[in-house]
């Protein structure tokens, strides 16, 4: 069954660089996203990707960050100056199409960790 | 705020019994999706229900959605070892807009089953 694969598993950056994030999604999905979860919490919104342009932003993606679909098939989120709180763990996600009966499928996530 | 909560918080039980998990939403939806997370791991998609579907099936799942209570309940019958994980609710709210879909999660239920 296909699946959404995102790298690194885990990643660890000094406070202040720069990191990126990548995921490859399902191959026939339109509509991609990110959300992340900090230890403890919930799963976060963060940013919906479809046409090449972003379609919506939680308060959690400001200046800092940004998303691009660079080839036909990755996605990456790239956070620059990175802070203590960004730690967390980030999933991509990516749905077929729009629709009520569309879920979204997940990747296992990348462990971001911000010393 | 939109988002599911779960309860209860922590859920153990014995294989064989069966687990109940309720979700509470506070505002009009368009789904109402179920996740399921091992330790460590993405989220796996379970199950999907529409506004307009009151149950539905899926091998060992039964999903009930209420919205006039604003409510669902996922229900795992003869529940195994392997079902141990945290599961957790999402909701999307009726397009509007460019939104496409972005998910509202609850904090989950930890379940336990014990061999």
């Amino acid at each position: 069954e296909p699946e959404v694969t995102q790298t690194p598993s885990h990643q660890v950056t000094q406070m202040g660089q720069e990191v990126i994030l990548r995921c490859v999604p399902i191959s026939n999905h339109l509509y991609f996203y990110w959300y992340r979860q900090i230890l403890g919490q919930k799963v976060e919104f963060l940013v919906s990707f479809y046409n090449n342009e972003i379609s919506e932003k939680s308060e959690i993606f400001d200046d800092r960050f940004s998303v691009e679909r660079p080839d036909g098939s990755n996605f990456t989120l790239k956070i620059r100056s990175t802070k203590l709180e960004d730690s967390a763990m980030y999933f991509c996600a990516s749905k077929f199409r729009q629709g009520s009966n569309q879920p979204q499928h997940f990747g296992d996530g990348t462990r971001l960790s911000i010393l | 705020s939109q988002q599911g909560e779960e309860d209860p918080q922590a859920l153990s039980i014995q294989e064989g019994e069966n687990a109940t998990m309720n979700c509470s939403y506070k505002t009009s939806i368009n789904n109402l999706q179920w996740y399921r997370q091992n330790s460590g791991r993405g989220l796996v998609h379970l199950i999907l229900i529409r506004s307009n579907e009151r149950e539905k099936h899926s091998g060992r799942l039964r999903v009930t959605l209420d919205t006039s209570k604003k409510s669902s309940s996922l229900l795992i019958t003869a529940s195994r070892a392997a079902d141990t994980a945290s599961y957790f609710c999402a909701t999307d709210r009726p397009p509007r807009g460019s939104t496409l879909g972005r998910l509202y999660f609850g904090r989950g239920t930890q379940l336990t089953v014990w061999p």
